[in-house]
C-alpha cells in the first residue's frame, strides 16, 4: 500500500536559516506529491504540489523536487522567517486526488 | 472569508457513549472528505460524500462508525460506544466541484476516557 515517512521532529531553526524537511514515500503506480502546511490556530492548506517526476513544486520560498529514483521530495527553503513556524506534512496520492496518504508531521519552530 | 469549520474542538467521552463531529465546508464547497489522525502517525483518509450522497467510504472502520452529508447543515461524523482507541484528531476538509485541492479544517480532537 502507500506510505509517507517524513523526517521526525520537532525541529527548531534561528530566523534566515536554511530548512530541510526529509520526506520518502511508498506507492504502487506513479503518484502525485504534496507538501501540506498547518499554522497555529489553522487548517491544514496546501502548501505545493508536483505530478510528475522530476517536476518542482514551489510556493512562498519553499520548493520541493519530485525524485523518482529515491522515492523522494524534501522541502526546502533557504532562509526561514519566524512567520514560517508550523507543521508540515509530507502527502501523496494515486488514483484520486482526495485519498490522501500522508506523513505524521514535521512541527517546526523558527526563532527570531 | 470563513474556512472550514470544524466542533467541538476538543470532545471528551467516557468509553461506550457517543461522539458526534460536525463539520460545515468552505461555502460553495459541495464535496466533503474525513481523515482521522491517530497519536504519532500521518492523517488517514476516511470517507467522502457530497450532499446527500457516500461516494468513497473505503477508509471508514465496518462498525461503529458512520458519515452524513445531508441536504442542509453540517456533515456529522458520528462514533457509536467509543473506545479508547478512538482517541484521536478528525479532520475534515471541502474541496469545490471544478478542483481537487482540498482545504482543510483545524480539527476535532477526541479523547476517550
Amino acid at each position: 500500500g502507500n506510505s509517507v515517512t517524513q523526517m521526525e521532529g520537532p525541529v527548531t531553526l534561528s530566523e534566515e536559516a536554511f530548512l530541510t524537511i526529509n520526506c520518502t514515500y511508498t506507492a504502487t503506480g506513479y503518484p502525485s506529491l504534496f507538501w501540506y502546511v498547518q499554522y497555529p490556530g489553522e487548517g491544514l492548506q496546501l502548501l505545493l504540489k508536483a505530478t510528475k517526476a522530476d517536476d518542482k513544486g514551489s510556493n512562498k520560498g519553499f520548493e520541493a523536487t519530485y525524485r523518482k529514483e529515491t522515492t523522494s521530495f524534501h522541502l526546502e527553503k533557504g532562509s526561514v522567517q519566524v512567520s514560517d513556524s508550523a507543521v508540515y506534512f509530507c502527502a501523496l496520492s494515486d488514483v484520486n486526488d482526495y485519498k490522501l496518504s500522508f506523513g505524521a508531521g514535521t512541527t517546526v519552530t523558527v526563532r527570531a | 472569508n470563513a474556512g472550514v469549520m470544524q466542533n467541538p474542538r476538543h470532545l471528551v467521552r467516557r468509553r461506550g457513549q457517543e461522539a458526534r463531529l460536525r463539520c460545515s465546508p468552505v461555502k460553495g464547497h459541495s464535496h466533503v472528505y474525513w481523515y482521522r489522525q491517530l497519536p504519532e502517525e500521518g492523517l488517514k483518509f476516511m470517507v467522502y460524500l457530497q450532499k446527500e450522497n457516500i461516494i468513497d467510504e473505503s477508509g471508514m472502520p465496518k462498525e461503529r462508525f458512520s458519515a452524513e452529508f445531508p441536504k442542509e447543515g453540517p456533515s456529522i461524523l458520528r462514533i457509536q460506544q467509543v473506545v479508547r482507541g478512538d482517541s484521536a484528531a478528525y479532520f475534515c476538509a471541502s474541496s469545490p466541484p471544478s478542483t481537487g485541492e482540498l482545504f482543510f479544517g483545524e480539527g476535532s480532537r477526541l479523547t476517550v476516557l
